[in-house]
């Protein structure tokens, strides 16, 4: 069964560091999203791409994040330099659109 | 953002009843609407969908009803299983049509 790759499942990292997270979508899926979910909150979209262009990163601080995909196939999430506050599941979802979205399992990061 | 709410944030059942998750979302334009379950550590999973021009739509023990005039679904579970228990959030597609909103979720828990 086709599902949304992510990885690393798990992130620590210090404050101030760099960190980056990559997503696979399912095959043939046009729309990619980064969501970031705090723990006992449910997702919150930082950015959307169709194709290799951003759709809506409204939600994105851009000051420390950043996301690309740039042959509209995986993508990548930035955050430099990395905050306490950052602590969250960033998961990647993909769909065809105006269809659901497959979720992958998320990176797990933790900024000490 | 849209506003996504669910009406109890923690729900108990024992085994082999049914259970009913509500939830109600603010955006009238929205036209599709999601439920996934989500387990500890892991990504929301896709349960079932439904668009606006339906109220009811049915599963594997699952149906969700759409009210369109109060702005509310919910998710009806037959049968409940130990393996049901799991964060369940509703999400809607709000004004752009091809993104998600989540609301906090529901925490089932079956009592075997």
């Amino acid at each position: 069964e086709a599902e949304v790759a992510q990885s690393p499942r798990y992130k620590i990292t210090e404050k101030s560091q760099a960190v980056a997270f990559w997503c696979d979508p399912i095959s043939g899926h046009a729309t990619l999203y980064w969501y970031r979910q705090i723990l006992g909150q449910g997702p919150e979209l930082l950015v959307q791409f169709q194709d290799e262009s951003v759709v809506d990163d409204s939600q994105l601080p851009k000051d420390r994040f950043s996301a690309e995909r740039l042959k509209g196939v995986d993508s990548t999430l930035k955050i430099q330099p990395a905050e306490l506050g950052d602590s969250a599941m960033y998961l990647c979802a993909s769909s065809l659109l105006g269809r659901e979205a497959f979720f992958g399992q998320g990176t797990r990061l933790t900024v000490v | 953002g849209e506003s996504v709410g669910l009406h109890l944030p923690t729900l108990s059942v024992q085994e082999g009843d049914n259970s009913i998750i509500n939830c109600a979302y603010s955006n009238s334009a929205s036209d599709y609407f999601i439920w996934y379950k989500q387990e500890s550590g892991k990504g929301p999973q896709f349960i079932i969908d439904i668009r606006s021009n339906m109220d009811k739509r049915q599963g594997q023990r699952v149906t969700v009803l759409l009210n369109k005039t109060v702005k509310h679904l919910s998710l009806q579970i037959a049968a409940t299983q130990p393996g049901d228990s799991a964060v369940y959030f509703c999400a809607e597609n709000g004004d752009t049509g091809n993104q998600f909103y989540f609301g906090t979720g529901t925490s089932l828990t079956v009592i075997p």
